[in-house]
């Protein structure tokens, strides 16, 4: 069994397009997170929820909307893409806010956007 | 802010040699936490090993170990025997343990270690 899932593992659209990746963990962790990866492949984080509860919103363009429809769910819808959206989106979950565990990464989807 | 700095692109070791990956991090924070994690072409992220900021002795998980020097904000990562297998981006990662926190996990630029046989 997979603890933490995302769909689609690649992506390849158009500008313009809207499009999600999808999010599942089975590990019954409350914390759930969305980094996005960039061609350098620095790693930086874009949302998390604690118990469906955003509790980080980083500087990232309002054109992103994650959804939390319960703790072990964690969606990530884009809207209007853009060549600069290109990159892998990983989605994490973590016990909670303050474990010394660290996350359990999903494997990431490759977001293509020509 | 806290930031994550590994200071080497790219390093390369011998198979069955030891190499040691550098990190240092800067907090005003007294209570952390920090990883290593593995990023191989498969591009899925495993953690390696992990330190609690409180604890003095170092971690150690098989080949891997690593030096945690609290003082001088430095977490190095010790790869020993390495295996082909080890080949792979290494990212280091600081996450803080205070009351009230995120649970932000902040990374380095990462490294990229070749194994050559």
């Amino acid at each position: 069994d997979t603890a933490v899932s995302q769909t689609p593992k690649y992506l390849v659209t158009q500008m313009g397009n809207d499009k999600s990746i999808k999010c599942e963990q089975n590990l019954g962790h409350d914390t759930m997170y969305w980094y996005k990866q960039d061609s350098k492949k620095f790693l930086k984080i874009m949302f998390s929820y604690n118990n469906k509860e955003l509790i980080i919103n980083e500087t990232v363009p309002n054109r992103f909307s994650p959804k939390s429809p319960d703790k072990a769910h964690l969606n990530l819808h884009i809207n209007s893409l853009e060549l600069g959206d290109s990159a892998v989106y990983f989605c994490a979950s973590s016990q909670d806010v303050g474990g010394w565990e660290g996350y359990t990464f999903g494997s990431g989807t490759r977001l293509t956007v020509v | 802010a806290q930031t994550v700095t590994q200071s080497q692109p790219e390093m390369s070791v011998q198979e069955a040699e030891t190499v040691t990956l550098s990190c240092t991090y800067d907090t005003s924070e007294s209570d952390y936490y920090l990883f290593w994690y593995k990023q191989p072409p498969s591009r899925q992220m495993i953690l390696v090993i992990r330190q609690e900021a409180y604890k003095q002795q170092n971690a150690t998980e098989n080949r891997f170990s690593v030096n945690f020097q609290k003082a001088a904000k430095s977490f190095s990562l010790k790869i020993s025997d390495s295996q082909l297998g080890d080949a792979a981006m290494y990212f280091c990662a600081y996450r803080s343990a205070i009351s009230g926190n995120t649970g932000k996990l902040i990374f380095g630029q990462g490294t990229t270690l070749q194994v050559k046989p």
